[in-house]
């Protein structure tokens, strides 16, 4: 069971340079979300979706662009990396209804901007 | 606005009793869910246990508990006779049937002493 996979695990990156991240997942979830994670803060939402073809700004979007162009993938995208931008990175998806259904995530990614 | 509010940044155990981590929740919609997560130090988010707003009895997930005071908003994680894999850090979640997003707190990490 694959469940959500994110691609890379790991990245170092200089100032300006961009990247994007890849999350795709094999359950057949509508909702797909980008978070970060940096220390005292928990976790924050980015970006997120609630079906192919859509896309919505979460609590702290500046700098990062999403698509969402297949059901299973949601890519995270930024375009002139910050060294604010340093931090862990975790991929979610969920089922649409609302109940017992918790948000599965992506191992990580822990993205260092230099 | 919705908001979860972890007080406790961390907290130590003796291996074998019990602790309580606290969340307690604010909200506007009528009905919601709240969960609890588990990342350990190597980076994974694990799913530990859900409580609907509606539901009548606190919800209980082996050694895991939710003690769910709807009147003050709280939904506290109850780990029972803890042992030392139970070291990591604690998240409490929301989500709301109003939106789409899950809202977490900043945080509990647990230390199990031996």
């Amino acid at each position: 069971n694959a469940g959500v996979t994110q691609t890379p695990k790991f990245r170092v990156l200089k100032t300006g340079q961009s990247m994007t991240l890849l999350c795709a997942q094999d359950m057949n979830h509508e909702y797909m979300y980008w978070y970060r994670q940096d220390p005292g803060m928990g976790l924050r939402l980015i970006h997120y979706s609630v079906g192919e073809g859509t896309t919505a700004k979460g609590e702290v979007p500046d700098g990062y662009n999403v698509s969402r162009l297949k059901k299973q993938n949601f890519l995270l995208g930024l375009e002139s990396a910050a060294p604010s931008q340093t931090s862990v990175y975790f991929c979610a998806s969920s089922y649409s209804s609302v109940g017992n259904t918790e948000a599965f995530f992506g191992q990580g990614t822990r993205l260092t901007v230099v | 606005a919705q908001k979860i509010t972890q007080t406790q940044p961390g907290m130590f155990v003796q291996e074998k009793e019990a602790v309580t981590l606290d969340c307690t929740y604010d909200t506007s919609d009528p009905s919601y869910g709240l969960f609890w997560y588990k990342q350990p130090s190597s980076g994974e988010m694990i799913f530990l246990i859900y409580q609907g707003s509606y539901d009548q009895q606190n919800a209980t997930e082996g050694r895991y508990s939710l003690n769910f005071q709807k009147a003050r908003k709280s939904a506290n994680l109850v780990i029972s006779a803890s042992q030392l894999g139970d070291s990591a850090m604690y998240f409490c979640a929301m989500r709301g049937s109003g939106t789409y997003k899950y809202i977490f707190g900043t945080g509990t990490r647990l230390k199990v002493l031996a």
